[in-house]
């Protein structure tokens, strides 16, 4: 079946510090989505990547689909406290009806 | 609007009890989901649903059963409670097609 894999599983960086989790497929994707868990909080949808290649921005997070849409990356620049949480990503498979998810990449953030 | 709302919030079962983890949604989503998290880890599909009336296994179905009558609710069955089934439950609906996914607030439920 359809694998994602995600790394790092945690990342700690200082408040001010860039921070990048990546995301790979065993399949090629459909299309990928990112998630934003706060700690005790559920899975809130961040953005979706469609075509091979695709850069998308929201503020300080760029995210990325590779040309074989089979990864992506989510990079922040300048954490701050407000981006604790677990980022995931999630793939839909070509003709698929459902994402799978990665494992996460639990970021935390030192003041 | 609501969005998605789960209920209980928390629950704890003994072995062997069963319980019903409600889900319900006003956006007129026809693709409805069920996804258990292990503390620490990632999301795993349990059973989803592509509208009224169909519903199909995920990645871990076993102990659970799942029905879909109306559009709006979903509502999860866990028979013979056991203490491998201690998780948070979220409950999640879309459209179906490349937009996001909308999750309810979760229910944590212990057994013991």
């Amino acid at each position: 079946g359809q694998q994602v894999m995600q790394i790092p599983q945690y990342q700690h960086v200082q408040e001010g510090e860039d921070f990048t989790t990546y995301c790979n497929s065993s399949t090629t994707l459909s299309n990928i989505q990112w998630y934003k868990q706060r700690p005790g909080g559920h899975p809130v949808f961040l953005i979706q990547l469609v075509k091979s290649g695709e850069v998308k921005k929201q503020k300080r997070l760029t995210f990325q689909f590779g040309e074989a849409k089979k990864n992506s990356s989510l990079h922040i620049t300048a954490t701050q406290t407000t981006d604790v949480g677990t980022y995931f990503c999630a793939g839909l498979r070509i003709a698929g009806n459902m994402l799978t998810f990665g494992g996460g990449t639990r970021l935390m953030v030192k003041p | 609007n609501a969005g998605v709302t789960q209920t209980p919030k928390f629950r704890i079962l003994k072995i062997g009890q069963s319980m019903t983890l409600q889900c319900t949604q006003d956006m007129n989503h026809n693709y409805m989901y069920w996804y258990r998290q292990d503390p620490g880890m990632g999301l795993k599909l349990i059973y989803y649903s592509v509208g009224a009336g169909i519903t199909d296994k995920g990645e871990v179905p076993n102990g659970y059963n799942v029905s879909r009558s109306t559009t709006e609710d979903f509502p999860l069955r866990l028979e013979l409670a056991a203490p491998s089934q201690t998780s948070v439950y979220f409950c999640a609906s879309s459209y179906g097609d490349t937009r996001g996914y909308t999750f309810g607030s979760g229910t944590r439920l212990t057994v013991v």
